[in-house]
């Protein structure tokens, strides 16, 4: 099993409706992180969560929210998708300090 | 915040080193320097860090300049496999570690 599990790997939904992006780690991280990729471009990041009791802003958090339900799990919501969030979403962990962060598969949104 | 600037783009033939530069001149004293790649359009793996010192692992090594304002990712023999995008980020610790990735280099091996 992936140490860092994303759901659902691709989905397709209509513009308006509310979307949730989950992921899961099994690394025992206390660190989790949002990002957001477009095509040909790098990462940015939408929201990340250094523990269970705190949420922090990234560079694009505009139309997205968060909840860190448990110290494994954190999920990244589209209240109202739109068209130009159609893009690919990582997840990713890390423990605090100098080290490196571990990244889930991802997950490819595609708003129509 | 420190910013990093790489070609972006190279190309290495199979079986020779690839070097991978990167520009951070502005790259404070507590920052170190990350590198990643992403395979197609799969989660970015980590390959290795540095602060000052040249670091070496199973992957790669890491040379960093003397006034830390540059490095150089190198992987000693390039495969078809290391076609990937490198980033190389600086990790902004005061700034709650947050890992801000550029645009990257995009390695192409050819055979």
């Amino acid at each position: 099993d992936a140490d860092v599990t994303q759901t659902p790997r691709n989905r397709i939904t209509k513009t308006g409706k509310r979307i949730m992006l989950e992921c899961s780690q099994t690394k025992g991280h206390d660190r989790m992180y949002w990002y957001r990729q477009d095509p040909g471009l790098g990462l940015r990041l939408i929201y990340y969560s250094f523990d269970v009791k705190d949420i922090n802003k990234g560079e694009i958090s505009d139309g997205y929210s968060v909840s860190r339900q448990a110290q494994a799990k954190f999920s990244l919501s589209l209240e109202s998708a739109i068209p130009n969030q159609t893009a690919l979403y990582f997840c990713a962990t890390s423990r605090q300090g100098y080290t490196e962060a571990f990244f889930g598969q991802g997950t490819r949104l595609t708003v129509v | 915040d420190a910013k990093t600037t790489q070609p972006p783009s190279m190309d290495c033939a199979e079986g020779r080193a690839a070097n991978l530069p990167c520009n951070h001149s502005t790259i404070s004293g507590n920052e170190y320097v990350y590198w990643y790649r992403q395979i197609h359009s799969q989660g970015p793996q980590y390959i290795i860090h540095g602060l000052k010192n040249n670091e070496t692992n199973e992957m790669a090594s890491l040379i960093i300049t003397e006034d830390r304002k540059s490095s150089t990712l190198i992987l000693p023999h390039a495969t078809l496999r290391d076609t990937a995008v490198y980033y190389c980020i600086v990790f902004i610790y005061n700034q709650g570690g947050k890992l801000i990735f550029g645009q990257g280099t995009e390695l192409s091996v050819k055979p």
